[in-house]
């Protein structure tokens, strides 16, 4: 059972361009963690959502942690190449399990 | 630089092999965990480690065998593996395990396994 729907699963455009992706559940975070891993590498750590209703920004990507902490939301503005690699979200589960809970991901191509 | 070494980078390896995957943290973190990231699946925890002790198996096959000597350096022994143990292995740390919520992983660059 997926429980963190990532979408898009892929995503191809032009530099300069905004964009939007999307971490879903019917469960409910207790935080969630954004990470960017890029071709060959190990997933980096982008920010960390603890508030419902929270936005972070990170320069052009804006972060939002749901109000009632099940999804989030990534972004961008005006994307560079730089910006191309796997955009990777993992919630902690709330109580006492706080299992990590990891998403497929969405694999973002920006175009020079 | 993320603080984590791995080596080796790639690793090719038949199916009645012995071969070890390293993992080295320079964050001074008090925890360290090895995922498997295949195509299609969610990051897949492995094992985790706290303090040098371990504290998670989650239901890895006997052929995988982790070792924590100290709290820097984690290793994950591997013997007569299977093809469909070719993946991506990542090793990770924490300031923290799951006692104290949000536990942000810091990954290394991986180790790309292929079993033949």
């Amino acid at each position: 059972t997926q429980l963190l729907e990532q979408s898009p699963q892929f995503l191809s455009i032009q530099e300069g361009e905004n964009l939007t992706v999307y971490c879903n559940s019917s469960s409910v975070f207790s935080s969630l963690q954004w990470y960017r891993q890029e071709p060959g590498e190990g997933p980096v750590l982008l920010v960390t959502v603890v508030t419902g209703g929270e936005v972070k920004k990170l320069k052009r990507l804006t972060f939002q942690f749901g109000d009632a902490r099940k999804d989030s939301s990534l972004h961008i503005t005006a994307a560079q190449p730089g910006d191309t690699g796997l955009y990777l979200c993992a919630g902690v589960q709330a109580g006492n399990n706080r299992k990590l809970i990891w998403g497929l991901g969405t694999s973002l191509a920006v175009n020079p | 630089e993320t603080g984590v070494t791995q080596t080796p980078r790639h690793l090719v390896m038949g199916m009645t092999n012995k071969k070890s995957l390293k993992c080295e943290q320079h964050l001074g973190h008090n925890a360290m965990y090895w995922y498997k990231q295949s195509a299609k699946k969610p990051l897949e925890l492995m094992f985790v480690y706290s303090l040098e002790e371990r504290v998670e198996n989650n239901s890895v096959p006997s052929r995988f065998s982790p070792e924590c000597p100290n709290s820097s350096h984690l290793f994950l022994h591997l013997h007569t593996l299977q093809p469909e143990d070719s993946a991506l292995y990542l090793c990770a740390s924490s300031r923290h395990t799951r006692d104290r919520v949000p536990y942000e992983q810091y990954f290394g660059p991986g180790t790309r396994l292929t079993v033949t």
